[in-house]
């Protein structure tokens, strides 16, 4: 089983700032990897997928990059509506698996 | 519009039994492969099962083999989840989730049913 581990797993920042979270795999994935944004009491909403092809109807804000076994997100310029809990998961395999979550707090 | 409605949870006892059903709509069901995910409370998501576009490709989750069975009907739009022999932590809130064509991640999810299991 592919294990993805997500850094850090909270994170406080404030508006306008530049926001990454880290997902590593323990294996090589190639660029299987999708990023997803949730909101407390609703279901996860697909950002990224492919490691960095901006899914329809996400704001330009959102971006991802990495291949392999490291990966990341990034929020360019931070805004109040991103607060949420932020999940990556690989899809080398039908398998598939998610990383434990990283928080985002507005400060 | 996609809209992917779970049903069927609800309080059960430990040892006892559940079928979760998802109503898709807004999209050709048959020709997409679906999913369960779960994420008991406040914890992260946990993916359970997979079928194919038809039942003959099925998988599952270390977590649930042997007592949770996956199912679709076609003809209904329809997609299922039995579960047996429900242990605490099987609580949850549990969504289906669609299969974006040919790579395995979720374009769309249903808004989640609680399952929760206590005596």
């Amino acid at each position: 089983d592919i294990q993805m581990t997500q850094s850090p797993s909270t994170l406080s920042a404030s508006v306008g700032d530049r926001v990454t979270i880290t997902c590593r795999a323990s294996q090589s994935i190639s660029s299987w990897l999708a990023w997803y944004q949730q909101k407390p009491g609703k279901a996860p909403k697909l950002l990224i997928y492919k490691a960095s092809s901006l899914e329809s109807g996400v704001p330009s804000r959102f971006s991802g990059s990495g291949s392999g076994t490291e990966f990341t997100l990034t929020i360019s310029s931070l805004q109040p509506d991103d607060s949420a809990t932020y999940y990556c998961q690989q899809y080398n395999s039908i398998q598939v698996s998610f990383g434990q979550g990283t928080k985002l707090e507005i400060k | 519009e996609v809209q992917l409605v779970e049903s069927g949870g609800g309080l059960v006892q430990p040892g006892g039994s559940l079928r979760l059903s998802c109503a898709a709509s807004g999209f050709t069901f048959s020709s997409y492969e679906m999913n369960w995910v779960r994420q008991a409370p406040g914890k992260g998501l946990e993916w359970l099962s997979y079928i194919g576009r038809s039942d003959i490709t099925i998988y599952y989750a270390d977590s649930v083999k042997g007592r949770f069975t996956i199912s679709r009907d076609n003809a209904k739009n329809s997609l299922y989840l039995h579960m047996n022999s429900l242990r605490a932590e099987d609580t949850a809130v549990y969504y289906c989730a669609k299969v974006n064509s040919g790579y395995y991640y979720f374009d769309y999810w249903g808004q989640g049913t609680l399952v929760t299991v206590s005596s």
